[in-house]
């Protein structure tokens, strides 16, 4: 594709609920991201997958937290339980293995009302 | 643990003046460092970036960014800025350790620009 793809732009769910955000990365790129960006904030780094492998999830904030690339392509990051503080845009980006530069989608803003 | 600071969180200039936006990095080993533009409601953009080799680096839309070892120091300039470049702007150093890959980012700078 063009770019990397996030759907849904906008999310608005109720506390407690379970969501999904999608994220389709450019073809061909094997390194996916995902980072948040709460308000006024840059983004911090959640997860990162080499293929289909989560190589590094160290920014995960807690178990609520998970991430999936089962073809090495598609991601799918799932949050459970939402709170109000997870309220923030949730960004995915991609970048050619052994490159480091990253391309972002336009991001998933989740609203936790 | 690698950091960056942008010590200015919102800057005013006016159209035609030059801009220089402030970066800071922590890290141990020579670094792999970029700037991106975040206009409102829109993804991040890739201004430019810096590997090594030669320290000025250029990007795109007309910056400029030095990397200055010395003074752990990574700013990005503009000649003559346009109104179409307020937006929020954001130093970032790359990390690879292991499996370990990320960018670290600072907390942004907002430009806001008068005509």
């Amino acid at each position: 594709g063009a770019g990397v793809s996030q759907t849904p732009s906008n999310k608005v769910t109720e506390k407690g609920k379970y969501v999904e955000l999608r994220c389709d990365p450019i073809s061909g790129h094997t390194a996916l991201y995902w980072y948040r960006q709460s308000l006024g904030q840059g983004p911090e780094f959640l997860i990162y997958f080499q293929g289909t492998g989560a190589a590094d999830d160290s920014g995960l904030p807690n178990d609520r937290f998970f991430a999936v690339r089962p073809e090495g392509s598609v991601s799918t990051l799932k949050i459970q339980r939402t709170e109000r503080g997870d309220s923030a845009v949730y960004l995915c980006a991609s970048s050619v293995q052994g490159y480091t530069e990253a391309f972002f989608g336009q991001g998933t803003r989740l609203t936790v009302v | 643990a690698q950091s960056v600071t942008q010590p200015d969180i919102h800057i005013t200039v006016s159209e035609g003046a030059s801009l220089e936006l402030r970066c800071n990095y922590s890290y141990g080993a020579t670094p792999y460092l970029f700037w991106y533009v975040q206009s409102p409601g829109q993804g991040l953009q890739l201004l430019l970036k810096y590997f090594s080799g030669d320290t000025l680096v250029q990007g795109i839309k007309g910056f400029e960014a030095e990397f200055k070892r010395s003074q752990s120091s990574f700013n990005l300039r503009k000649p003559s800025v346009h109104w179409s470049d307020a937006a929020e702007y954001f130093c970032a150093v790359y990390l690879q350790t292991g499996t370990a890959s990320k960018l670290t980012f600072g907390t942004g700078t907002r430009l806001q620009v008068t005509l």
